[in-house]
């Protein structure tokens, strides 16, 4: 079964405003990582946050992690058009060697 | 450097028949995966391998077979395909695990089944 759960299902947003995305998750992790799919490819991989680690940055890309809550938001700030894509968080729960994913969050930003 | 490539890239099939899908990468990683991608379901891992010669089950694993004979190459099967295979398949792979372990996919190969 998927572990990590985003929210919003679905999120569109005016160019220049902020794009904010959650996740929850149900187990202990090492990690949790981002991705972004346009439509009709593969996954790119974001950013990846440590259980150790409370927020990272990337660019225009600002990531938190809440291991209390089990929880982690992805915020894009300044959209682009060209931010338009799906947006899954991945779990990499403790010992394992694989990755759960999530639904995603599709995204839109209008010009 | 090509990275993950996926082989074919769309193929239509009939109930009943086999098929194979490639995935290869050229960067050298250990851990090799294979996704579904079915509308509102997000990637369910079908099986992985941590290793040449090595293959294990993921979270939806029948109807597949698999087989890691080289280190760069992950050959999906189908032996029998059924409607509910109609998917878009991702491979992904990665340097390994722990800390480090984000993966790299492949384009994606679309399958439908009649």
């Amino acid at each position: 079964s998927q572990q990590g759960e985003e929210d919003p299902q679905a999120l569109s947003i005016q160019e220049g405003e902020n794009a904010t995305m959650n996740c929850s998750y149900k187990t202990s992790i090492n990690n949790l990582q981002w991705y972004r799919q346009n439509s009709g490819r593969g996954l790119v991989h974001l950013i990846l946050i440590r259980s150790n680690e409370r927020e990272k940055h990337s660019g225009r890309l600002r990531v938190t992690l809440d291991t209390s809550k089990k929880s982690s938001s992805l915020l894009i700030t300044a959209s682009r058009a060209a931010d338009t894509a799906s947006y899954f968080c991945a779990t990499a729960p403790s010992g394992y060697s694989t990755l759960t994913f999530g639904k995603g969050t599709m995204l839109l930003v209008s010009p | 450097n090509a990275g993950v490539t996926q082989t074919p890239k769309f193929r239509v099939l009939k109930t009943g028949q086999s098929m194979t899908l490639l995935c290869a990468q050229d960067m050298n990683h250990e851990y090799m995966y294979w996704y579904r991608q079915d509308p509102g379901m997000g990637l369910r891992l079908i099986h992985y391998s941590v290793g040449e010669g090595t293959t294990a089950k993921g979270e939806v694993p029948d109807g597949y077979n698999v087989s890691r004979l080289k280190k760069q190459n992950f050959l999906l099967g189908l032996e029998s395909a059924a409607p509910s295979q109609t998917s878009v398949y991702f491979c992904a792979s990665t340097t390994g695990t722990g800390l480090k372990n984000e993966q790299f996919f492949g384009p994606g190969t679309r399958l439908t089944v009649l």
